[in-house]
């Protein structure tokens, strides 16, 4: 099955600072999504982003379907942005997706 | 957006009980899905579920230790049977909703075998 590689594993920052979170995928999708895990395990919608550039607040994707990847950029980081930050991604219509192992966030005040 | 509505949120049960949790989605949709998210791990499928036909299952996940329903196309159900506590994880269910069929999320089902 297609593989998909989250980097890093674990950042720790200080409130206020930016991040860039990668995900790399081995083969051609039809969509690509972005969720953060909030600590009581439910999953938060980002970004549906199969390709181009999307902003939400301080929150931005940007995935190049080409070269397989794509960027979450979280800016001006908040203590409630800590948590576990998933990529996915289905390589048909409809079909399951396939998840990343994930970045651990932790945002210190 | 979409509205999936998963219960319970969490429990803790005995080992070699069964726990049923109940997936409902504000809308109708063909395909369903369940995953597990084990302590401090991604989430893996356990099961794709088709209304009117039987549920899919990944490798190393069996109907008898999982079993499935999906009586309509807004409802599903998932069964963790005679668990023990290697099922304590974070069960989820998942459906795509819209044109654009992103992906959405129950608010998962934490359990706890003891």
């Amino acid at each position: 099955g297609i593989q998909v590689e989250q980097s890093p594993p674990d950042l720790i920052l200080q409130e206020g600072a930016n991040s860039t979170l990668r995900c790399n995928f081995s083969d051609s999708v039809n969509n690509l999504q972005w969720f953060h895990q909030n600590p009581w395990g439910q999953l938060i919608n980002l970004f549906y982003i199969p390709s181009g550039t999307k902003q939400n607040g301080r929150l931005s994707a940007t995935t190049v379907a080409t070269e397989r990847y794509s960027l979450l950029y979280i800016s001006s980081s908040q203590t409630t942005d800590s948590g576990v930050y998933f990529c996915a991604v289905r390589i048909r219509t409809l079909g399951r997706l396939y998840f990343g192992r994930g970045t651990q966030l932790t945002v210190w005040p | 957006s979409a509205v999936i509505s998963q219960k319970p949120s969490r429990d803790i049960c005995q080992r070699g009980t069964s726990l049923t949790i109940q997936c409902q989605v504000d809308s109708q949709v063909t395909m369903m899905f369940w995953y597990r998210q084990q302590p401090g791990q991604s989430l893996t499928l356990i099961a794709t579920a088709n209304q009117g036909s039987e549920a899919t299952y990944e490798s190393g996940f069996v109907i008898d230790k999982f079993p499935i329903s999906r009586p309509n196309l807004t409802f599903s159900t998932l069964t963790v049977s005679n668990m023990s506590p290697e099922d304590s994880s974070i069960y989820l269910c998942s459906a795509p909703r819209g044109q654009g069929t992103e992906a959405f999320f129950g608010q998962g089902t934490r359990l706890t075998v003891v």
